[in-house]
């Protein structure tokens, strides 16, 4: 079946420290690759997508290339803000009309001022 | 315009109550999701409305466990005789078509049964 691995967490940065979180696939055909966020007391809100290979999704300095030859989607942001600090998710949806997100644990970011 | 909202937010059941969580989707949403995330985990699936139809409910992990949205709308998900173990927060996301449509998540309901 499909899953979704996230490295383990937590994870504490500096402001304006570089962001790396990493996610890995398995799932057949060519999925579609998410990040979901949930800030403090808030809902789950989308990130970013990307839905083929070498798309790169993009939004709020946060960046992930879909990369099908090592099935991964790594979220990067160049310098993070004590705003971000939030649970990021990572989760795709097979290919096909049924649109069911599968997420990975997700990996909480706290960022230091 | 009103995102996804659930009710009620916090719900504490006895062991063997029957509970029923809402869902209210964005106005026009066609499909509808239900979701059960346990703590310090990711949501996982439980069933998929298009409409009034009940497509898919395969992540429903048991037979107390029942969906239902009558009118293609509002949806309600019915536990019977709950278990410790049904203690997690659900979640239901509502999307405008039926592929791959960015998905809006409600605040969710967080249950626990003591």
């Amino acid at each position: 079946g499909n899953s979704v691995t996230q490295m383990e967490g937590p994870v504490t940065l500096s402001e304006e420290a570089f962001l790396t979180i990493n996610c890995t696939y398995t799932a057949t055909g060519y999925p579609s690759l998410f990040w979901y966020v949930q800030y403090p007391g808030e809902g789950l809100q989308l990130l970013l997508k990307a839905t083929k290979a070498d798309d790169k999704g993009s939004n709020k300095g946060f960046e992930a290339t879909y990369r099908k030859e090592t099935t991964s989607f790594h979220l990067e942001k160049g310098s993070v803000q004590v705003s971000d600090s939030a649970v990021y998710f990572c989760a795709l949806t097979p290919t096909g009309a049924n649109s069911k997100l599968t997420f990975g644990k997700g990996i909480t970011l706290s960022v230091r001022p | 315009g009103a995102g996804v909202s659930q009710s009620p937010r916090y719900k504490v059941a006895k062991r063997g109550q029957d509970v029923a969580l809402r869902c209210d989707p964005i106005s026009g949403h066609v499909s509808l999701f239900w979701y059960q995330q346990a703590l310090g985990q990711g949501p996982e699936f439980l069933t998929y409305f298009q409409n009034e139809a009940q497509l898919d409910k395969s992540g429903l992990p048991s037979d107390r466990f029942f969906a239902e949205r009558p009118e293609g709308s509002v949806s309600t998900l019915k536990i019977q005789r709950t278990q410790q173990e049904d203690s997690a927060v659900y979640l239901c996301a509502s999307s405008l078509g039926t592929r791959g449509n960015e998905q809006f998540f409600g605040p969710g309901t967080r249950l626990t049964v003591l």
